[in-house]
């Protein structure tokens, strides 16, 4: 079956630590996005990918990077410059860009501090 | 920042009763998507309604847009226990950049 793949599904980070969370998709599609969701709130996007060896930064970008070196991955790195990590992070993907697809989740990776 | 605004923030229901969910944006549209969120789980799409259409059904959903008011809602009919979850809507926000934006949801509780 086809889907997104969010590993591991939950996190703990040590000060000072960068952290990798996984995201991979073997549904073909060309866009891939990553997001943040804190308690009782909604998304908010952290980086977005149209194409492979590209992306963009989203609304809260500082404090995370990513790589997009091949079309069904998507990591995400959470590094020590993000003072307050402890959130759900969604990865999701879309068959192209546009605010007109559907985008397709993962599960979700949990964070948390130690 | 947010551009969907749903209301109400939380809705409990009975079984078998309609759930409607309200969503209001401030900026001009292409699209509009709602998506549903079980706890602890990734969003699930349901419909996506574009900006020169009304009305779209899809099973128990019903999803109306009125770009005059900036605002969609969601019907969901005869409600089941299994439809507890948290209901988001997203919008393009009329770019063409291919994100969205999200509201902070709707949760959703129907009591058996």
């Amino acid at each position: 079956d086809g889907g997104i793949t969010q590993s591991p599904k939950y996190l703990f980070r040590k000060e000072g630590q960068n952290v990798t969370l996984s995201c991979e998709q073997n549904l073909n599609h060309d866009a891939m996005y990553w997001y943040r969701q804190d308690p009782g709130q909604g998304l908010r996007l952290i980086y977005y990918s149209q194409i492979v060896n590209d992306f963009q930064k989203g609304d809260i970008a500082e404090g995370y990077s990513v790589s997009r070196e091949k079309k069904e991955s998507f990591p995400l790195t959470v590094t020590s410059a993000q003072k307050n990590p402890t959130a759900f992070y969604l990865c999701a993907s879309s068959i192209v860009p546009g605010g007109n697809q559907p985008q397709h989740f993962g599960d979700g990776t949990r964070l948390s501090i130690l | 920042s947010q551009q969907g605004e749903e209301d109400p923030q939380a809705l409990s229901i009975q079984e078998g009763e309609n759930a409607t969910m309200n969503c209001s944006y401030k900026t001009s549209i292409n699209n509009l998507q709602w998506y549903r969120q079980n706890s602890g789980r990734g969003l699930v799409h349901l419909i996506l309604i574009r900006s020169n259409e009304r009305e779209k059904h899809s099973g128990r959903l019903r999803v109306t847009l009125d770009t005059s008011k900036k605002s969609s809602s969601l019907l969901i009919t005869a409600s089941r226990a299994a439809d507890t979850a948290s209901y988001f809507c997203a919008t393009d926000r009329g770019s063409t950049l291919g994100r969205l934006y999200f509201g902070r949801g709707t949760q959703l509780t129907v009591w058996p």
